[in-house]
């Protein structure tokens, strides 16, 4: 079993669309949560992250973490078509908030106008 | 503020041939990563040096796989003999400290396409 499973899709929304990205993880020991953006031919970007259980928003994007689930997501609202990319999600390991990140496989999004 | 910087953006070569690749890192910044990213999967951590030292290289395959950085600057990440399996793309990222506590975020260079023929 993968410590990180993300569905790579791919997804396919209108422009305008709530879109949800899902990733589950086995690692009791992650603490923090990171989502990570990568448009094609470039290397990952941090988009957002997350500490404790619960929502934190960021402008159109809102990142959720359930620790009891082992489960995390990220919403983005309104959807544009700039926001066609490989979405990543991403745990350092051993409870802390920095060093070797253990990433899920990516989903990819695209959004058409 | 320039990013990480990767060279070369793209390389083809036969099996086993040997192949290197370079990293700059953004200035100031301790630590720096290797990730392997094979299409279709999210990138896997080869090797991290916090300066010029080794931190964590338990991924890498050694038999290999060799990487050092020298002057805890620039890096090198090579592959001798190479097989079809190591195609993917070498991504390099670096951070400012471990372990200052918050966040210590991870830059990615736009990495390095190995095609292995």
């Amino acid at each position: 079993q993968k410590e990180v499973e993300q569905d790579p899709g791919p997804l396919s929304v209108p422009e305008g669309a709530i879109v949800s990205l899902n990733c589950t993880y086995s690692n009791s020991a992650f603490q923090y949560f990171m989502w990570y953006r990568q448009y094609s031919r470039k290397g990952p970007e941090l988009l957002m992250y997350t500490y404790s259980s619960g929502n934190k928003e960021d402008g159109r994007f809102t990142a959720q973490v359930d620790k009891s689930s082992k489960y995390i997501s990220l919403f983005i609202r309104d959807s544009q078509p700039s926001d066609s990319a490989t979405y990543l999600c991403a745990m350092p390991s051993g409870g802390t908030s920095y060093g070797k990140l253990t990433f899920g496989q990516g989903t990819i999004l695209t959004v058409h106008p | 503020e320039a990013g990480v910087a990767q060279s070369p953006r793209y390389k083809i070569i036969e099996k086993r041939q040997s192949v290197a690749f370079w990293c700059n890192p953004i200035s100031g910044h301790a630590t720096l990563y290797w990730y392997q990213q094979i299409l279709g999967q999210g990138p896997k951590l080869l090797i991290q040096f916090q300066n010029n030292g080794v931190v964590d290289d338990s991924q890498l395959p050694k038999d290999r796989f060799s990487a050092e950085r020298l002057k805890g600057v620039d890096s090198t990440l090579k592959i001798q003999p190479a097989k079809l399996e190591d195609s993917a793309v070498y991504l390099c990222a670096s951070s400012f400290v471990l372990g200052t506590g918050g966040t210590d975020t991870q830059y990615f260079g736009p990495g390095t396409r190995l095609t292995v023929l």
